[in-house]
């Protein structure tokens, strides 16, 4: 069964410093790898997406994309309070259909003033 | 702004109720998504459609069934509702075969007594 991995924290960092947030998936053929963000009690928000190797930043986020390693990444630089929050990874795998994602389980994240 | 719409933001049912949870996306995409999510279980799926009066099984079908009559509209429904029904309810869209990922509604809260 293929699977997306990540640790489920809590992963505590002070606020202003880089929190790095890990995912490893199982499907050496995937193709296109998003980050989403989750406050309690609300639904998913896509915050990232990455699609070839390397690095893609967007403001305070940075996403990381190794696919030999089979491992995506998200850095959050100077991270706030309000970045308190579960971020889920999620993978398209080739062989599906219809743009099924897979996700991780999460990891909660807490920022602390 | 792309919008997944969910009818109730809570909703509290008896057991043994015929339960309807409807979703409306206004982005004309193929693709609809029911998940329930659970602490400690992270995101399951329940059923997916990728047209119009198609459906298919997700990972957690059994005492839910769904309809797709319209390309817009995917409502997830419990037959008989049971206590351990009650989780947060998260329909979501994505379009045809792209590489983008989900847009998520805002998630309904059932709570089945």
């Amino acid at each position: 069964q293929k699977e997306v991995e990540q640790n489920s924290g809590p992963l505590s960092v002070p606020e202003g410093a880089i929190a790095s947030l890990n995912c490893t998936y199982s499907d050496r053929g995937s193709q296109s790898f998003f980050w989403y963000r989750q406050y309690s009690g609300k639904s998913p928000e896509l915050i990232m997406s990455i699609y070839s190797n390397g690095d893609k930043e967007d403001g305070r986020f940075t996403a990381q994309l190794n696919k030999a390693s089979q491992y995506v990444s998200l850095l959050i630089r100077d991270s706030q309070p309000s970045d308190s929050a579960t971020y889920l990874c999620a993978v398209k795998e080739t062989e599906n259909a219809g743009n099924m994602l897979t996700f991780g389980g999460g990891t909660r994240l807490m920022v602390k003033p | 702004d792309v919008k997944v719409t969910q009818s109730s933001r809570y909703l509290v049912k008896r057991t043994g109720e015929k339960v309807f949870l409807e979703c409306v996306q206004d982005m004309d995409h193929e693709n609809m998504f029911w998940y329930r999510q659970d602490p400690g279980l992270g995101l399951r799926l329940i059923y997916f459609s990728y047209d119009v009066k198609m459906k298919e099984k997700g990972d957690i079908p059994e005492g839910y069934s769904v309809s797709r009559e319209k390309k817009e509209r995917f409502s997830l429904i419990l037959e008989s509702a049971s206590t351990n029904q009650t989780s947060m309810y998260l329909c979501a869209s994505s379009q045809g075969l792209s590489i983008y990922g989900y847009t998520f509604g805002s998630g309904t809260r059932l709570t089945v007594v």
